[in-house]
C-alpha cells in the first residue's frame, strides 16, 4: 500500500458545483496534514492545513479521519480558476512530508 | 517576510555533464529544507532533506546528491547527468514543526 494515496481523475465539473476528494495515508503515526494547488507547470501552493477537528476558509473544507486514516477537501461553488491538481500532504514524523500524486480537477463554463 | 529563490527556472544539458542547482532561503534562520523532482506526469518525490547546516538526509539512492554549505543555501549535484534525471527540480522549506512547506519556483531539466 502506497504511503498516501489519491484518485487522479481527472474530476470534470460544472461551475458551481460542489466536488470532495479524498486522501488516504498509511502510517498511523503521521501528525500533519495538508492540502496543496498545483498549477500546470508550476510549484505547488498551500492551500490549507487540515485539523483535527475540521476547518473551513471560505468555500474550502478540510477534514481529518484518523480513525479510517483519510484526509477530505471539499470545494463548493466551485469556479473555473479552481480548475489544477490538488495535492494531500501528510508529514511522517515531525518533518518528513510525503505528497499524494495528486487529483486533477476540470471545472468547465 | 520569507522568501524562496530557486535558479535557473530551465535548464537543458546533455547526458554525461555536471549540474548544480542553487535554492536560498531569506527572512529566517535555521529552516528545514528540501528537495523534490516531479517526473512529467507523475507526483512528487522527495530526495533530500536537511534539518541544518552539514546535515543531509537521503530518500532515495541515485545519481544526485546534495549539500547545505550554509543555513539557508541547499546546492543539488550531480557529476554525470542521465537520461532519467530530467524533470521538474523543487526546492522547499518548511520552519515551524506545524507548518507547511513553501516552494521556490523551480527548475525545469531537460537532459539531452
Amino acid at each position: 500500500r502506497k504511503e498516501v494515496e489519491q484518485d487522479p481523475g481527472p474530476f470534470n465539473v460544472p461551475e458551481g458545483a460542489t466536488v470532495a476528494f479524498n486522501c488516504t495515508y498509511s502510517n498511523s503515526a503521521s501528525q500533519s496534514f495538508f492540502w496543496y494547488r498545483q498549477d500546470c507547470r508550476k510549484e505547488p501552493k498551500l492551500l490549507m492545513s487540515v485539523y483535527s477537528s475540521g476547518n473551513e476558509d471560505g468555500r474550502f473544507t478540510a477534514q481529518l479521519n484518523r480513525a479510517s486514516q483519510y484526509i477530505s477537501l471539499l470545494i463548493r461553488d466551485s469556479k473555473l480558476s479552481d480548475s489544477a491538481t490538488y495535492l494531500c500532504v501528510v508529514n511522517r514524523g515531525s518533518y518528513i512530508p510525503t505528497f499524494g500524486r495528486g487529483t486533477s480537477l476540470i471545472v468547465h463554463p | 517576510s520569507q522568501t524562496i529563490h530557486q535558479w535557473p527556472a530551465t535548464l537543458v544539458q546533455p547526458v554525461g555533464s555536471p549540474l548544480s542547482l542553487e535554492c536560498t532561503v531569506e527572512g529566517t534562520s535555521n529552516p528545514n529544507l528540501y528537495w523534490y523532482r516531479q517526473a512529467a506526469g507523475r507526483g512528487l518525490q522527495l530526495l533530500f532533506y536537511s534539518v541544518g547546516i552539514g546535515q543531509i538526509s537521503s530518500e532515495v539512492p541515485q545519481n544526485l546528491s546534495a549539500s547545505r554549505p550554509q543555513d539557508r543555501q541547499f546546492i543539488l549535484s550531480s557529476k554525470k547527468l542521465l537520461l532519467s534525471d530530467s524533470g521538474f527540480y523543487l526546492c522547499a522549506w518548511r520552519l515551524e514543526r506545524w507548518g507547511g512547506y513553501t516552494f521556490g519556483s523551480g527548475t525545469r531539466l531537460t537532459v539531452v
